[in-house]
């Protein structure tokens, strides 16, 4: 079945760095844009960024940007977080979800229809 | 910068209706996503387009418009329809945003 599970995250301290994948399967994976979207310790879900199907264009929430990099694997079937320069806000579970149900035929207004579990963050000395 | 605003907390009685108000001025036409967030549980996709609802979503889960309002209806509300309840857009541009979500309690 359509399927999506996030590894590697864990404890950090504030300035290091983490990479995050995210496995897909059971659909294309090559032919949909994938999301990161994070959830801190109570507060609300927040958009982090996301990377077109192919790869040639990504972008991100300003609180992330220049820190973090999305990028993907499509022989692979992986998505990746590469987060640098990490601070304790960072904290966070962390989700990959797939782009669908686009309202504009570039996908720029669109939504997320299958979601990983998360894995979780922790920035902290 | 792009926002959308949503009411804390709504509380209902079982078998009541509740329903869940979404604002943004820049709000695009069929551009509304609604996510139920129950605890320890991915969000789950309930209502696409505005008005959408994919499949295996109870038809008790309703969404409308109006202007740049957006609003999630759940009638015969049920014990299991209590969560945490996310709008989100995009803004055509590149920045997607998800409302500061509204807690469902079922009293």
């Amino acid at each position: 079945q359509v399927q999506l599970v996030e590894s590697g995250g864990g404890v950090v301290q504030p300035g290091r760095s983490l990479r995050l994948s995210c496995a897909a399967s059971g659909f294309m994976f090559s032919g949909y844009g994938m999301h990161w979207v994070r959830q801190a310790p109570g507060k609300g879900l927040e958009w982090v960024g996301i990377i077109w199907h192919d790869g040639t264009k990504a972008y991100y929430a300003d609180s992330v940007k220049g820190r973090f990099t999305i990028s993907r694997d499509n022989p692979k079937n992986t998505l990746y977080l590469q987060m640098d320069s990490l601070r304790a806000e960072d904290t966070a579970v962390y989700y990959c979800a797939r782009v669908n149900h686009c309202t504009t035929g570039d996908c720029y207004v669109s939504g997320m229809d299958v979601w990983g579990q998360g894995t979780t963050v922790t920035v902290s000395s | 910068s792009f926002e959308l605003t949503q009411p804390p907390s709504v509380s209902v009685s079982p078998g009541q209706t509740a329903r869940i108000t979404c604002s943004g001025d820049a709000l695009p036409s069929q551009g509304a996503y609604w996510y139920q967030r129950r605890p320890g549980q991915a969000p789950l996709l309930v209502i696409y387009k505005d008005i959408e609802r994919p499949p295996g979503i109870p038809e008790r889960f309703f969404g409308s418009r109006s202007g740049t309002t957006v609003t999630l209806t759940l009638s015969g509300v049920q014990a299991e329809d209590e969560a945490d309840y996310y709008c989100q857009s995009a803004d055509s541009v590149g920045t997607f945003v998800f409302g500061s979500g509204t807690t469902v309690t079922v009293l």
